[in-house]
């Protein structure tokens, strides 16, 4: 079975750094063409892309917060790790974290975590 | 960057079939990807490369991929499934990332 969570702070004070833990199980991602990813959705808009590591370590983030942005994994313990610097109430949003198929789905995250909602607020 | 496009709402009656599209530019050379969300909850995969389903979703849900045009039918449409649609691709011409359409809410009336 397999399982994604998040994990971190409900609320951050803008300008302050979020770093958000993914914890999963049911997979490993030492495994080929496995990856991890972060996503996000603002209250009522769409879901948005933020980052992406693989199996090989190679990373991938969003052009458009690519400077405030750094993922990182520890495969012994199974888990990702994201860090968004600079939070700014425009960055409140559900984050989630979802596995990555490179090659058993052509690009695609096939699993995903029940989400957690940060809110950016003084 | 490349752009999905999606419309913001589709209605349909129940039985009946729905069909959300996602326009993109020669998106048909590109693997699609349909995810559904309901209220509070996270996205599912419902179809992946174009036109396969996971094993847990009923055959109701397929999809199709053409020139700048990929589209998500939902056949015999009940009330569960009521929910908000994003279809995704991966962008690897320019730099690498990932890109979501932006949701169709699908109303069943």
């Amino acid at each position: 079975q397999i399982t994604l969570k998040e994990s971190g702070p409900t609320v951050v004070k803008p300008t302050q750094t979020l770093t958000l833990t993914c914890s999963f199980s049911g997979f490993s991602l030492t495994t080929n063409g496995v990856a991890v990813g972060w996503i996000r959705q603002p209250p009522g808009k769409a879901l948005e892309w933020l980052a992406l590591i693989y199996w090989d370590d190679d990373k991938y983030e969003s052009p458009s917060l690519k400077s405030r942005l750094t993922i990182t994994k520890d495969t012994s313990k199974n888990q990702v790790v994201l860090n968004v610097t600079n939070m700014d109430p425009a960055d409140t949003a559900t984050y989630y974290c979802a596995r990555w198929q490179m090659w058993v789905g052509n690009n695609v995250f096939d699993y995903w975590g029940q989400g957690t909602l940060v809110t950016v607020s003084s | 960057s490349y752009v999905l496009t999606q419309p913001p709402s589709v209605s349909v009656a129940p039985g009946q079939t729905a069909r959300i599209t996602c326009g993109g530019n020669n998106i048909g050379s590109k693997s699609v990807h349909w995810y559904q969300q309901k209220p509070g909850q996270a996205p599912v995969l419902v179809v992946y490369d174009d036109s396969d389903r996971p094993s847990e979703i009923p055959e109701r849900f397929s999809g199709s991929n053409s020139g700048n045009t990929a589209t998500l039918t939902i056949s015999r449409v009940e009330a569960g499934d009521e929910a908000d649609y994003s279809c995704q691709v991966w962008e690897s011409s320019s730099d690498h990332h990932v890109v979501f359409g932006g949701g169709t809410k699908l109303t069943v009336l």
